[in-house]
């Protein structure tokens, strides 16, 4: 069955950016919409974006000008990159896979915590 | 962007309990709704989509109903591993966005 690890960085100083790796088994990548979800004790669940095979994406207006959400075939991952980062990006992502662009949900990675401080 | 309100917000049940727990949209979604459930320190897991379709190995306990802007997730009788945080999400439009969640404590 299809499975998710994010992995990068735990700690992000503000003002840089923010990287994260997404590894897939189970599918390929060229398979599915694949999305970045944030969560917070504050704000929720947040949809950050997805990325399709065909490198299309779509991303939520409110990260989108800070937003870079990638493929890379020939690895079968994922990526983001959040630029400019603040506390306000302190979060546990994951990455999560869809079979539509605007659907459920299905396979969750278990979360990366990544925290902004100096 | 849909917005999308859970209530209540948490609600003190016990084993054998049916809880009913309820999610609105600002506006209409049709069905394109989903259920997670989220234990803590876990990633959230997809219980059912499109309002009411059941995933596959998600107990018959569980039943979804609802379309247009009001949802309702129904647990028929508690068992101890359902306690836990619920989450309703739209499919409807960009971006998809999430409720603020029901907790289901002892």
């Amino acid at each position: 069955q299809v499975q998710l690890q994010e992995s990068g960085p735990g700690l992000v100083k503000p003002s840089e950016t923010l990287s994260l790796t997404c590894s897939v088994s189970g599918a390929s990548v060229s398979q599915y919409y694949w999305s970045w979800i944030r969560q917070t004790p504050g704000k929720g669940l947040e949809w950050i974006g997805h990325v399709y095979a065909s490198g299309s994406t779509n991303y939520n207006p409110s990260l989108k000008r800070r937003l870079t959400i990638s493929l890379d075939m020939s690895k079968n991952h994922l990526s983001l990159r959040l630029s400019s980062v603040t506390a306000a990006d302190t979060a546990v992502y994951y990455c999560a896979n869809s079979f539509g662009g605007l659907d459920a949900f299905h396979v969750w990675g278990p979360g990366t915590m990544v925290t902004v401080s100096s | 962007d849909i917005q999308m309100t859970q209530s209540p917000s948490s609600v003190s049940a016990s084993v054998g309990d049916r809880v009913t727990m309820t999610c609105r949209a600002s506006q209409g979604i049709s069905s394109w709704l989903a259920w997670y459930q989220q234990k803590p320190g876990k990633a959230p897991k997809l219980l059912m989509s499109a309002a009411s379709n059941l995933e596959s190995g998600v107990p018959a306990r569980f039943t979804g109903s609802g379309s247009g802007t009001e949802f309702t997730l129904t647990i028929s009788s508690l068992q101890p591993e359902d306690f836990a945080t619920y989450y309703c999400q739209q499919a409807n439009g960009f971006p998809p966005t999430f409720g603020g969640g029901t907790k289901v404590e002892i």
